[in-house]
């Protein structure tokens, strides 16, 4: 029973065209955060939601915005996509007292 | 912000050693060390975690040691075997955020 589900867990876009990422979860965590991973690098923090507010890392691109209607979904768009942002998304969840992270399986996005 | 340094970046063991991975990171205030294994296309899974009011913890194979004043932990894996292989990353969370280190990969020889 899946706790974090990432959709589409593949995703081929072309330059340029708008693409969003979607990330639910049943675990009623109040963190959701999205990181990017190239390949054969560590993971980067994007951003995270603590309940309702939103909190950008500051050396992330005005390209990728977040939205989370709920507590169960969030979701990443990316406005202009760039030959560069191919990459792995992952999404992850915190809540309670929980430390760690709870992952999804990830989002493979080729920009072409 | 918090800046997590990770040591080596690859590590070839003969199967059955030892493999030690080391990470430094820069917050005092960071109070959890979960260690991630990442295979080939998949998430990271956590193999094993350390909060900052203990000293050391161990599971089976798999032992994290910690030192708060030099802000260093590091991974031992004993006995290793082929199914250990794999990226291994170290982090570090301070307030809500964990932050990564740069990776080692581990690669074990028959």
């Amino acid at each position: 029973d899946a706790m974090v589900i990432q959709n589409p867990r593949y995703q081929v876009t072309q330059f340029g065209k708008p693409v969003t990422l979607s990330c639910s979860q049943t675990l009623n965590h109040n963190v959701m955060y999205w990181y990017q991973q190239k390949s054969s690098q560590a993971p980067k923090l994007l951003f995270h939601y603590y309940d309702k507010d939103f909190n950008n890392e500051a050396d992330t691109p005005d390209n990728f915005q977040s939205r989370r209607p709920n507590t169960s979904f969030c979701f990443l768009d990316i406005r202009s996509p760039g030959l560069g942002d191919t990459a792995m998304y992952l999404c992850a969840t915190s809540g309670g007292q929980v430390y760690g992270y709870t992952f999804g399986s990830g989002t493979r996005l080729t920009v072409v | 912000g918090e800046n997590v340094e990770q040591h080596p970046s690859t590590l070839s063991v003969q199967e059955g050693d030892s493999a030690v991975i080391k990470c430094t990171y820069s917050d005092s205030a960071s109070n959890y060390f979960p260690w991630y294994k990442q295979e080939l296309g998949k998430r990271p899974q956590l193999i094993i975690d350390i909060r900052s009011n203990v000293g050391e913890k161990k599971d089976q194979r798999i032992a994290v040691t910690l030192n708060k004043t030099a802000k260093h932990f590091s991974l031992h894996i004993t006995e290793t075997q082929p199914e250990d292989s794999a990226v291994y990353f170290c982090a570090a969370r301070s307030a809500s955020k964990i932050i990564f280190g740069s990776g080692t990969r581990l690669s074990i020889r028959p």
